[in-house]
């Protein structure tokens, strides 16, 4: 089976632009989390999403909205992009209603200039 | 909110030695505790994980207690092999809106010394 796939692995944006990351499950996999991890913050939850639902959402201002689809592949967005957002940007899917034994993807490094 | 501290920040050990990694959490809520493992270049991966119903977990070189009282659980690596070199990361997690909501401690750096 594929793991988690996440476009594009590296992206380099500039201040006040926007950005959508696209995250693909592993197959029969209906959950979908997202987490920024940063040197200074470390590993952040963003957002988690269930059947298209969001179920959960991180301590994130509102510049950073995500979505899924019908067929569990979920998107994020960052607007207005800021130096501070450059992360590694990690997705990972469940199996599980509950969003536990979660597998990640290998994240897509964003760089702002 | 829920605050984790994960020590130590890194740890070196010989081959064949044990590690121990400890987190303590503050939400009494949470319930359950994974543990991840992250290599160079790559994603965590979930390689043992903890209820707050069970005690302690095991599985080959790996083990997991838990106490629920003091809030702090653990993990414990047996004969340490040069492989086991990464970061290791544990969460605890709060189960909301059908699923949970995660925090994470801040990572600890595990060198095994051939």
């Amino acid at each position: 089976k594929a793991g988690v796939t996440q476009t594009p692995r590296y992206l380099i944006k500039t201040r006040g632009q926007q950005v959508t990351l696209s995250c693909s499950p592993i197959s029969g996999h209906r959950s979908v989390s997202w987490y920024q991890q940063t040197p200074g913050q470390g590993l952040q939850f963003l957002f988690e999403y269930f059947s298209e639902t969001q179920r959960n959402k991180g301590n994130f201002p509102g510049r950073f909205s995500g979505r899924q689809f019908s067929n569990s592949r979920s998107e994020m967005n960052v607007s207005t992009l800021e130096l501070g957002d450059s992360a590694l940007y990690l997705c990972a899917s469940s199996l599980n209603q509950r969003a536990d034994e979660q597998y990640f993807g290998p994240g897509t490094r964003l760089t702002v200039t | 909110g829920e605050n984790v501290e994960q020590h130590p920040s890194t740890l070196s050990v010989q081959e064949g030695d044990s590690a121990v990694i400890k987190c303590t959490y503050s939400d009494s809520a949470s319930n359950y505790f994974p543990w991840y493992k992250q290599e160079l270049g790559k994603g965590p991966q979930l390689i043992i994980d903890i209820r707050s119903n069970v005690g302690e977990k095991k599985d080959q070189r790996i083990a997991v207690t838990l106490n629920k009282t003091a809030k702090h659980f653990s993990l414990h690596i047996t004969e340490t092999q040069p492989e086991d070199s990464a970061v290791y990361f544990c969460a605890a997690n709060r189960a909301s809106g059908g699923s949970y909501i995660p925090t994470f401690g801040r990572g600890t750096s595990l060198i095994v010394h051939p």
